[in-house]
């Protein structure tokens, strides 16, 4: 069981949008729609922001969106705020009752 | 508000047993499944396992020869025993719900523990 491969750092300007990837195999991100993606700001805990692939949380912005293609997953933040700013980490259900994290992606608002 | 609240030892001597409470108020522990998940400094997330109230647990194959995850329902509470500990198991320690769909909607704020002696 490996950590999900996400990139180390990412970063856009206030009102564009980003992308960050998640990529797994075919034995977690692959095989099940299972992934959330957690926004953490620092020295605080992790803020789900979506689930099961797709879904949001109430109160959690739309701007904030989830989808997958193959063996990753993907978030994507439109209209990127400068409270966007943090840090993203992926999990996926990874078979056998266990689940595996990314290494987790630093956003940074330019 | 469903609100959980680690507690327990901050230091811990290498070849001991780490182990930390998580209290849960504002939910009841016995419809969910709890979860412990650590982050070592300035590193990501990693999951460490979860229980149920009845006793059903799963672990992450990496530690599940030193880890133990137990519900008391009595207290409301779900505690982590990781024994042989090292520094390699110094993180900050978090509990987590998972509301379903292995994701976790409530956290708590998180407890910093150091292998050292």
């Amino acid at each position: 069981q490996s950590a999900l491969t996400q990139p180390a750092s990412v970063s856009g300007s206030p009102g564009q949008s980003i992308t960050i990837s998640c990529t797994g195999t075919s034995s977690d991100v692959g095989s099940y729609d299972l992934v959330s993606w957690y926004q953490q700001h620092p020295g605080k805990a992790p803020k789900l922001m979506i689930y099961e692939g797709t879904e949001r949380p109430s109160g959690v912005s739309n701007r904030f969106s989830g989808s997958k293609s193959g063996n990753t997953a993907s978030l994507t933040i439109s209209g990127l705020q400068a409270e966007d700013e943090a840090d993203y980490h992926c999990c996926s259900y990874a078979g056998g009752t266990t689940l595996v994290f990314g290494g987790g992606t630093k956003l940074t608002v330019l | 508000q469903v609100q959980l609240q680690e507690s327990g030892p901050g230091l811990v001597k290498p070849s001991e047993t780490l182990s930390l409470t998580c209290t849960v108020s504002g939910a009841s522990i016995d419809l969910y499944y709890w979860s412990w998940v650590r982050q070592p400094p300035g590193k990501g997330l990693e999951w460490i396992g979860y229980s149920y109230y009845s006793g059903s647990s799963n672990y992450n194959p990496s530690l599940k020869s030193r880890v133990t995850i137990s519900v008391d329902t009595s207290k409301n509470q779900f505690s982590l025993k990781l024994s042989s500990a090292t520094a390699a198991d110094t993180a900050v320690y978090y509990c987590a719900r998972d509301f379903g769909g292995y994701s976790f909607d409530y956290w708590g704020q998180g407890t910093l523990v150091t292998v050292s002696s």
